[in-house]
């Protein structure tokens, strides 16, 4: 059972760009967590995600950021007109349920 | 929503002594709570968890306590290593978001 995907792991991208992270739960589990890394910080929610729904997104900028689950093919997380400030590690966790999480090796965005 | 406090920030210590990391909530409704360790450039591991209906869990080294009535848990490694030197987090989850505290990072000197 491979573990919990992210790809890819480092992704630079220009200001105004748009940023697509992608995360593959492990096999069997249906709940997806997406959490922002900032250096030397904590990991902070964004949003909760179940198989074509979105759960609790409060964690998440109001503008330009949104995340989908479909029902086939990865979670993904879009941020759109990219600025320095988006700059952090993403990482993905997903669960079975109300159990424990496993995290991805998370996406590493550089904005330049 | 959830609220996890966790202290230290940072806790240094002397290889072989013991470590506490110490966490509160604020929603009763939480009842699972588990344990990341993070090193540098890695992604959070799950250590160790515990569940609203036990009051304390072991495994080797390390063991967790939770005192619902207070909302609090611990997470306590005995005899430590420098291998254990990284990042903690807490947390905690009811029925749908796992809220994390903000970090310990601990470092264990030779």
């Amino acid at each position: 059972n491979a573990g919990v995907m992210q790809n890819p792991r480092h992704l630079v991208r220009r200001r105004g760009q748009e940023a697509r992270l992608r995360c593959s739960p492990m096999k069997g589990h249906s709940h997806v967590y997406w959490y922002r890394q900032l250096p030397e910080e904590g990991l902070k929610f964004m949003v909760y995600l179940q198989k074509e729904n979105i759960i609790d997104e409060s964690g998440m900028p109001k503008e330009r950021f949104s995340a989908e689950f479909p029902k086939e093919g990865p979670s993904i997380l879009r941020i759109q007109q990219v600025v320095r400030g988006d700059s952090a590690a993403y990482f993905c966790a997903s669960s079975p349920g109300r159990a424990e999480a496993f995290f991805g090796q998370g996406t590493r965005l550089t904005v330049v | 929503g959830e609220n996890v406090e966790q202290h230290p920030s940072t806790l240094s210590v002397q290889e072989g002594d013991s470590a506490v990391i110490k966490c509160t909530y604020s929603d009763s409704a939480s009842n699972y709570f588990p344990w990341y360790k993070q090193e540098l450039g890695k992604r959070p591991q799950l250590i160790i968890d515990i569940r609203s209906n036990v009051g304390e869990k072991k495994d080797q080294r390390i063991a967790v306590t939770l005192n619902k009535t207070a909302k609090h848990f611990s997470l306590h490694i005995t005899e430590t290593q420098p291998e254990d030197s990284a990042v903690y987090f807490c947390a905690a989850s009811g029925y749908s978001t796992l809220t994390f505290g903000k970090g310990t990072m601990l470092l264990v000197s030779p």
